[in-house]
């Protein structure tokens, strides 16, 4: 059973370059997310989607964009990089109904942009 | 808002020392309370989590027991093992969609043979 899955694991980009992250699980979870991880930040919310077509905003959506056509997969979009996008990337599903379901994480996108 | 805050780390313990990393929390309402572990090159993974008052979330030897009165969350062990090494994270749900969490910054800790 793969669960999350993402692709790349790393990433260089020049500033202004774009690229998708890609995130899929085969769990047949409902809802999927974007978190970062900085040093000493912890992890932040970006974008996340509580089902196929239903998107939303997290707590640092600017810069990125996300779509959710099918319930497996939910692509990160950064349009126009930047040297503050740099981070760990990890998308994560969750499959319960309830606040206490627990989240299913991703192995990670480590991105650099210079 | 909603936040977490956990002690600083990094934290170096010796094998079979005792483990406390403290979590307090700031929220509206009655959120559920997690611990999840990172270890190195991986993803969080769910360690334990608490979903009311009074509530003691377990496994793997970890414990925390959720306290309303002193909105608290601490994670402990008995007796840790070099195995333990890895990065702790306590989150609470925001209490909107099912899945979002608000993280602390997480505390790594070390564990010495």
């Amino acid at each position: 059973n793969a669960g999350v899955t993402q692709t790349p694991k790393f990433q260089v980009l020049k500033t202004g370059q774009s690229m998708t992250l890609q995130c899929a699980q085969d769990m047949n979870h409902e809802y999927m997310s974007w978190y970062r991880q900085d040093p000493g930040m912890g992890l932040r919310l970006i974008h996340y989607s509580v089902g196929a077509g239903i998107t939303d905003q997290g707590e640092v959506p600017n810069g990125y964009n996300v779509s959710r056509s099918t319930t497996e997969d939910f692509p990160l979009r950064l349009l126009s990089a930047a040297p503050s996008q740099t981070s760990v990337y990890f998308c994560a599903s969750s499959g319960g109904q309830g606040v206490g379901s627990p989240l299913h994480f991703g192995n990670g996108t480590r991105l650099t942009v210079t | 808002g909603n936040s977490v805050t956990q002690m600083e780390g990094p934290v170096t313990l010796s094998e079979e020392a005792f483990l406390t990393i403290n979590c307090t929390y700031t929220a509206t309402g009655y959120p559920s309370l997690f611990w999840y572990v990172q270890y190195p090159g991986e993803g969080l993974q769910l360690l334990l989590k608490a979903t009311k008052a009074d509530d003691k979330g377990s496994n793997k030897g970890f414990e925390a027991t959720y306290r309303k009165e002193t909105t608290s969350f601490h994670l402990e062990k008995g007796s840790v093992q070099v195995s333990d090494s890895a990065v702790y994270f306590c989150a609470l749900s925001d209490g909107g969609s099912q899945g979002n969490l608000i993280f602390g910054k997480g505390t790594k800790l070390s564990v010495k043979p």
